[in-house]
């Protein structure tokens, strides 16, 4: 597609459970990056990886959060052992270069909710 | 403090009005600025670059202040479907560090 393509659009899980959330970013990006957004707050970021190299994942809020992007093209968010404050959109940007100023490309997020 | 800063809102103009409003940021070693407007439910999207010389786009104008370290956006002539979250997004040098700020809601009325 022309666009970053983000899977699922909704997912409930129950608290413990492991998800997963894909994102297929813009055919030719280099750079991808992880958001997490809150209700009523911008996205805070997570993690960057340029190409198959995670450069920075500093904002990962804990060890439970895990994220691969093993190809270089595809990438997989990874929450382990869920928790209510988890709950939250994530979203997935791409650009096409390293250049700071280039801008992102959104998909349109997975909303995720634990109960 | 928080790194980047917006003024939340809601801003509520009305139809053809001029609104502006300011986005401050706190690291003095921030390279690149943008603007992204954020419909309900949806996702970010890239209104503007804002430049060191300012920039306009039709009915927007981005200005970028580095000695008082913030960024502005003038809207004229406001529509009804200017009606958004704005998103102010700075960025360092390094790629990866991009912060955005809480977003100003802005409603524009009939």
């Amino acid at each position: 597609g022309a666009g970053v393509s983000q899977s699922p659009r909704y997912k409930v899980a129950k608290r413990g459970q492991d998800v997963a959330l894909r994102c297929d970013p813009i055919s030719g990006h280099v750079s991808l990056f992880w958001y997490q957004q809150a209700l009523g707050q911008g996205p805070e970021f997570l993690t960057y990886f340029q190409n198959e190299a995670q450069l920075d994942k500093s904002g990962l809020p804990s060890d439970r959060f895990f994220a691969e992007r093993p190809e270089g093209s595809v990438s997989t968010l990874k929450i382990q052992r869920t928790q209510q404050e988890d709950s939250a959109v994530y979203l997935c940007a791409s650009s096409l270069g390293r250049d700071s100023n280039q801008p992102q490309h959104f998909g349109d997020g997975t909303r995720l909710s634990i109960l | 403090r928080k790194e980047v800063e917006q003024d939340p809102g809601p801003f509520n103009v009305p139809e053809g009005a001029t609104v502006a409003f300011n986005c401050t940021y706190s690291n003095s070693a921030s390279q690149s600025f943008f603007w992204y407007r954020q419909d309900c439910r949806k996702e970010p999207k890239l209104l503007m670059s804002v430049y060191s010389s300012g920039n306009e786009d039709g009915r927007f104008t981005a200005q970028l202040n580095r000695a008082s370290q913030y960024i502005s956006l003038l809207i004229r002539d406001s529509k009804l479907s200017d009606s958004a979250t704005y998103l102010c997004v700075v960025r360092a040098r390094s790629a990866s560090k991009i912060i955005f700020g809480s977003g100003t809601r802005l409603s524009i009325r009939p």
